[in-house]
């Protein structure tokens, strides 16, 4: 059975403390894994794309690393304006059906 | 308008109504998908559409009736609901059915 897996759950960190964000998949034949922000009350907005491993996507403080097994999202110097939810999904079968992870909720403190 | 809007945001409803969400896409995509997210518990796929076809059906409940009926606008449709069904519901739509989402705000629903 396909399955996305994030951990940690939730996540404190202190403005300009650096963290990595987990995102470990089983899926029968990878076409993609998508990283999405969500802030409360909001639709997820959209982050990177991976399809291969050792593709690496970078935005701002943000960087997204795939392998085999899993990806991570690394963070880096972190602001109070990071704080939100962050999803991790895969995509599967022939009509871009995702599936999502329940998402680690960072919070950064000034 | 830009990107997908969805209305109302927020809703209110009994268990013997009937009423619509509905959500508009002002990207020129062509693929439109309706989710459902619960407290505590991972985004769930309900319906897919490519080209105004319904092409995926996560095995939802006849209570809720999507209508696609041109490449920019979806409707989900709910009738009889449960309390259970109370939930974020997010529409999303893609440029290709093999490209990233993008999702609107979503409907804030309860049931009660």
């Amino acid at each position: 059975e396909d399955q996305v897996t994030q951990s940690p759950e939730a996540l404190r960190l202190q403005e300009g403390e650096s963290s990595s964000l987990n995102c470990s998949y089983t899926v029968s034949g990878l076409r993609g894994l998508f990283w999405y922000r969500q802030d409360p009350g909001k639709g997820p907005e959209f982050l990177f794309t991976l399809y291969s491993a050792g593709e690496e996507k970078e935005k701002e403080r943000l960087k997204a690393t795939l392998t085999k097994k899993e990806s991570f999202l690394h963070i880096t110097a972190p602001k109070p304006e990071d704080s939100a939810t962050y999803l991790c999904a895969v995509r599967v079968g022939g009509y871009n059906k995702l599936i999502f992870g329940a998402g680690t909720r960072l919070a950064v403190h000034p | 308008e830009t990107g997908v809007t969805q209305t109302p945001r927020h809703l209110v409803m009994g268990m013997t109504n009937k009423k619509s969400l509905k959500c508009e896409q002002h990207l020129g995509h062509n693929a439109m998908y309706w989710y459902k997210q619960s407290a505590k518990k991972p985004l769930e796929l309900m319906f897919v559409y490519s080209l105004e076809e319904r092409v995926e059906n996560n095995s939802v409940p006849s209570r809720f009736s999507p209508e696609c009926p041109n490449s920019s606008h979806l409707f989900l449709h709910l009738h009889t609901l449960q309390p259970e069904d109370s939930a974020l519901y997010l529409c999303a739509s893609s440029p290709h059915r093999a490209r990233e989402q993008y999702f609107g705000p979503g409907t804030r629903l309860t049931v009660t």
